[in-house]
């Protein structure tokens, strides 16, 4: 069955440094990943989205995300976190049919 | 583009009574979903349509909770009778095609 863990439910950065969020998926074929973002009170805001083809992919908002076949990964990552970068963040695979399977999400704080 | 609209935004409601919950998707998106997020358990795949016909509701908890989708911008989860466990926020999210939802802002559900 497909699967998304997220190891890290909470992670606390300095503003200004670089981010990296972990995420690995159970799938048994080529996957569609996806990460989100939650800001308190809202609903999800989709970052960035991969299908196939190059494996880096740039999102909105300055992150970039890269699928890893061999490590069944899919990690979201940032040069230099804002604050306004504090935020719930969702990796998810697409199930078929439409259907998302979401991660239990980590939670960002950054520190001043 | 509105988005995908929500209503309400917040409910309280006593326990037993009946609970609407409404949703109006991004014109054109052909795939309406239903979530629902907890802290304990995340975010949880209810029901969702393809063409205002419900594919996959699974993830329904219990006879209690009910979904329609009588035409393509318009639908409804329902709660009946509601129960204290049932608090919880409600997404509700629309795409067209395969992926890349789009989020409504939520209701936020609880019973007393």
């Amino acid at each position: 069955a497909q699967s998304v863990t997220q190891p890290d439910i909470h992670i606390t950065v300095s503003e200004g440094a670089s981010l990296e969020l972990r995420c690995n998926y159970s799938y048994g074929a080529t996957p569609y990943l996806f990460w989100y973002v939650q800001s308190p009170g809202q609903g999800l805001q989709l970052l960035l989205k991969y299908f196939s083809g190059d494996t880096l992919v740039q999102g909105i908002k300055g992150f970039e995300a890269e699928f890893k076949r061999s490590q069944s990964s899919f990690n979201l990552r940032k040069p230099s976190v804002h604050w306004s970068d504090a935020a719930e963040y969702y990796c998810a695979v697409g199930a078929g049919g439409g259907k998302l399977i979401f991660g239990q999400g980590t939670e960002l704080s950054v520190k001043p | 583009d509105a988005g995908v609209i929500q209503s309400p935004r917040h409910e309280v409601t006593e326990m037993g009574q009946e609970v609407t919950l409404r949703c109006k998707p991004i014109s054109g998106h052909d795939y309406l979903f239903w979530y629902r997020q907890t802290m304990m358990r995340g975010l949880e795949l209810l029901i969702y349509f393809n063409n205002n016909v419900p594919i996959d509701d699974s993830g329904m908890p219990e006879d209690r909770f009910s979904a329609k989708m009588p035409n393509a911008s318009f639908s409804t989860l329902k709660i009946q009778p509601s129960e204290p466990r049932d608090s919880a926020v409600y997404f509700c999210a629309s795409t067209v095609g395969t992926f890349g939802y789009t989020f409504g802002s939520g209701t936020r559900l609880t019973v007393v």
